[in-house]
């Protein structure tokens, strides 16, 4: 099992720009037959697929957040990021980092992060 | 988008019972589906893949069922670490979508 763990402020204005990263244990990002996703979850509510990057670089969006999302991967620093424009309140979520194997079966999040809450709020 | 709805989204059981919850998708997305259990305070942690494959590590008492558009996931002899709310997620196709989850709460 791969270990990942988000890191990013856990409170962002409205309006500003949600950053977040998530650095990887246990593989070499930029060697290894994974993809790297971010799924969010609003307090008590349920999962949302925000998107997905795989080791060739093609990204897949979710098309509600495609306009203001982007997830890109850092081999020099072993991690991958997470970058949401204009945040709303709506935006509040637990945010976990995901990964499983790139195959050509499909997203199956083998290993996740612990979740890192972030507030939309001024 | 591929809409995924479980059904029952609550259901309350006793320990040593048996319980099946339905997860339906809205077109057919053969056997692409996972089934995640997640604890208060925790991620989701997968159990089965491809409809019925379980994943390393999971008890057998849990199993998968279904291909097309209706699956299931049978807990057997519910145990008390088992009382979480599962989801279920297609990966078919973009953009992946999960179920809104249901519940297992001790009766």
């Amino acid at each position: 099992h791969l270990q990942l763990q988000e890191s990013g402020p856990g409170l962002v204005k409205p309006s500003e720009t949600l950053s977040l990263t998530c650095s990887v244990s246990g593989t070499s990002i930029g060697d290894s037959a994974y993809f790297w996703g971010w799924v969010r979850q609003p307090p008590g509510k349920g999962l949302e697929w925000i998107g997905t990057i795989y080791n060739s670089g093609t990204t897949y969006y979710n098309p509600s957040l495609e306009s203001r999302v982007s997830v890109s991967v850092d081999t020099s620093e072993n991690q991958f990021s997470l970058t949401l424009k204009t945040v709303t309140a709506a935006d509040t979520a637990i945010y976990y980092c995901a990964t499983g194997p790139d195959s050509t079966v499909g997203d199956i999040f083998d290993d996740w992060g612990q979740g890192t809450l972030v507030t939309v709020s001024s | 988008d591929i809409q995924m709805t479980q059904s029952p989204s609550l259901l309350s059981a006793s320990v040593g019972d048996t319980v099946t919850i339905s997860c339906r998708a809205s077109q057919d997305i053969s056997d692409s589906l996972v089934w995640y259990q997640q604890k208060p305070e925790k991620p989701p942690n997968s159990l089965i893949h491809a409809s019925s494959i379980l994943q390393s590590g999971v008890p057998s008492r849990f199993s998968g069922s279904g291909s097309g558009t209706h699956f299931t996931l049978t807990i057997s002899s519910l145990q008390p670490e088992d009382f979480a709310t599962y989801y279920c997620q297609q990966y078919n196709d973009y953009p992946i979508t999960f179920g809104q989850g249901t519940r297992l709460e001790i009766k």
